[in-house]
Formats: structure tokens, sequence, C-alpha cells
């Protein structure tokens, strides 16, 4: 079945860091692809998403482009703030399935 | 603004008791869902529904029942028979059909058992 496979944490990061969070993919067919985040005691909420191949998402500086050749969704920001400190989870949605597959999350810390 | 509500955010209960947790959206989504999250671990599905009326079980349904008599609300009760329901609850909803479109998530219920 479909699935998604996410780096484990915990990352800690100085501000102003790269950040690299690896996401791979197994699916049927040609899902869209998710990044969600979700800060401490509250819901999930959407980052961003890609529904084709080669697709890049962004938003509030983070970005994840669509790979099919490698069937991956990295998210990357270029430089994190305090801020940033959340779980990101990366999900999958396949068109001939309703449901969304959600890899385990990654627990960003970023010090100052 | 439309979006999903999630009632109460904290809630105790005691040993041996039913409890239920509400959601309701305004977003004319036909597809809710309810997830389990333990501290550190990631989202378990409890049960879905794609339609009025209609739901189907999840991965961990044991202990917990839900009805669906409107589209705009999904109620998850936890039973007296969930050995270990302290645990965050997430409920979320979308477009049914529609894998372009991401879920909303509402804002999640904290369950304590006393």
């Amino acid at each position: 079945g479909d699935s998604v496979t996410q780096m484990e944490g915990p990352v800690t990061l100085s501000e102003e860091a790269f950040l690299t969070i690896n996401c791979t993919y197994t699916a049927t067919g040609y899902p869209s692809l998710f990044w969600y985040v979700q800060y401490p005691g509250e819901g999930l909420q959407l980052l961003l998403k890609a529904t084709k191949a080669d697709d890049k998402g962004s938003n509030k500086g983070f970005e994840a482009t669509y790979r099919k050749e490698t069937t991956s969704f990295h998210l990357e920001k270029g430089s994190v703030q305090v801020s940033d400190s959340a779980v990101y989870f990366c999900a999958l949605r396949s068109y001939n399935n309703n449901d969304m597959r959600f890899g385990a999350g990654t627990r960003l810390t970023v010090k100052p | 603004d439309g979006g999903i509500t999630q009632s109460p955010k904290y809630l105790f209960r005691k040993e041996g008791q039913n409890v239920t947790l509400s959601c309701e959206q305004n977003l004319n989504h036909d597809a809710m869902y309810w997830y389990r999250q333990d501290p550190g671990q990631g989202l378990r599905l409890i049960y879905y529904s794609q339609i009025v009326n209609d739901f189907q079980k999840g991965d961990i349904a044991e202990g917990y029942s839900v009805s669906r008599e409107k589209k705009e609300s999904f109620p998850l009760t936890v039973t007296s028979a969930q050995k270990n329901p302290t645990a965050f609850y997430l409920c979320a909803s979308s477009m049914s059909g529609q894998a372009i479109y991401g879920y909303t998530f509402g804002s999640g219920t904290r369950l304590t058992v006393v």
C-alpha cells in the first residue's frame, strides 16, 4: 500500500542554518504530496503541496519539489528561525484512494 | 471564515466513563476523519466518514464509536472499553475524491484519564 517515510528526528539547528527534512514515498499511480506543520498543542496546518511531478510547492520560505524519479519530496528552507520550531509531517494522497498517508513526523528545534 | 472546530480543548475522564469529543466543520466537506496522536508519535486513524450516515473503521477503532448524522458534524465517543484513552485527538475534513486537496485539521482535544 501507499506509504511515506521521513527522516527521524529530532533535528536541532541554529538560527539562520539551512534545513532539509527528507521524505520519500511509495504509491501506485501519481499521488499529491503535502507537508504539514504542527506547533505545540495545536492541530496540523498545511504548509505546502505539489500535485504532479516536477511541481515545486513553497510557502513562508519553505520549498519542496515533487521528484517522481526518486519518489521524494524533501522539505528545505534556506535560513530557519526560532519560530520554525515545530513538528513537520510529510503526507501523500493518491487519486485512487481517498485516505491521506502521513509520515511519522520530524521534530525541529531551532536555537537562537 | 470557514474552518473546523473541535471542543472541548481539554477533557478529563474518570475510569469507566464514556466521553464524547465534538467536531464541526463549515467547509462543506464530504469527508471527515478522527486521528489519535500520542506524545512524540505520529497520527493513527480511528474512524473516517466519506458521506452522511456512513463511516468506516480505521487502524485503531477498538474502544471508539462515531456517528455522522449531519454533513457538518462527526462526534467521537471514547468508551470505557478503550483502556488507554489519554492522548491528543485530531479531527480533519476534506473534499471527497479530490486528491489535490489536503485535509483541514481542527485544533485538537487533549483527553486525560484521571
